[in-house]
């Protein structure tokens, strides 16, 4: 079974402050998505990243995927309240099956006011 | 926009039970899954299906049986519930082989007393 490390698991910050949640893999991603999940809802898609290096912004997020496709981070400048939730990151495997997605066990961020 | 639609939104069991989750998507979505959230665990992959009539296990799929006859449908069976089946359920859907966008359901928390 590969393993995709999310850190930090909880983070608790303020309203203003900067942040970057960190998806790490011994193994290389063929693509690598991010997901926000907030209480009594499914995740939903933030962001899918394929080529190596990629650099992708949606507002005051920006995505990063490593060179070697074995990493990713998601970067969120002058958090607001309304960013609160559960960051996942999910890859495929290089490799591996098209069809099976491995998520990361998630980061939990409270921005408070 | 109905997306995907999952039922019953929550249920409690006896454990020894039968219980199918519902689950049904309007976007002629190929490719189905089920996944199961438990708190420090992340999403992990039960079963899917890349079309009617074909369903594969994921990550977790002792203890539950599913089956696809239609495009639109993709119910999940436990025949025997267990305490250690207690979590909540996701179900997601995608057009096709993955990077694609994961569409997800709100959720069924289950509970096996």
């Amino acid at each position: 079974t590969q393993l995709l490390e999310q850190s930090p698991q909880f983070l608790s910050i303020q309203e203003g402050e900067n942040l970057t949640v960190y998806c790490n893999s011994s193994s290389v991603f063929s693509s690598l998505q991010w997901y926000r999940q907030e209480p009594g809802e499914g995740p939903v898609l933030l962001v899918t990243v394929v080529t190596g290096g990629e650099v992708k912004k949606l507002k005051r997020l920006t995505f990063q995927f490593g060179d070697a496709r074995k990493d990713s981070s998601l970067h969120i400048t002058a958090a607001q309240p309304g960013d609160t939730g559960l960051y996942l990151c999910a890859g495929a495997y290089s490799g591996g099956s098209n069809y099976k997605l491995t998520f990361g066990k998630g980061t939990l961020l409270t921005v408070n006011p | 926009n109905a997306g995907v639609t999952q039922t019953p939104k929550f249920q409690v069991l006896k454990t020894g039970q039968s219980m199918t989750l519902q689950c049904a998507q309007d976007m002629n979505h190929e490719y189905m899954s089920w996944y199961r959230q438990d708190p420090g665990m992340g999403l992990r992959l039960i079963h899917y299906s890349v079309g009617a009539g074909i369903t594969d296990q994921g990550e977790v799929p002792n203890g539950y049986n599913v089956s696809r006859s239609t495009t639109e449908d993709f119910p999940l069976r436990l025949l025997s519930a267990a305490p250690s089946q207690t979590s909540v359920y996701f179900c997601a859907s995608s057009m096709g082989s993955l990077p694609g966008q994961l569409f997800f359901g709100s959720g069924t928390q289950l509970s096996v007393l």
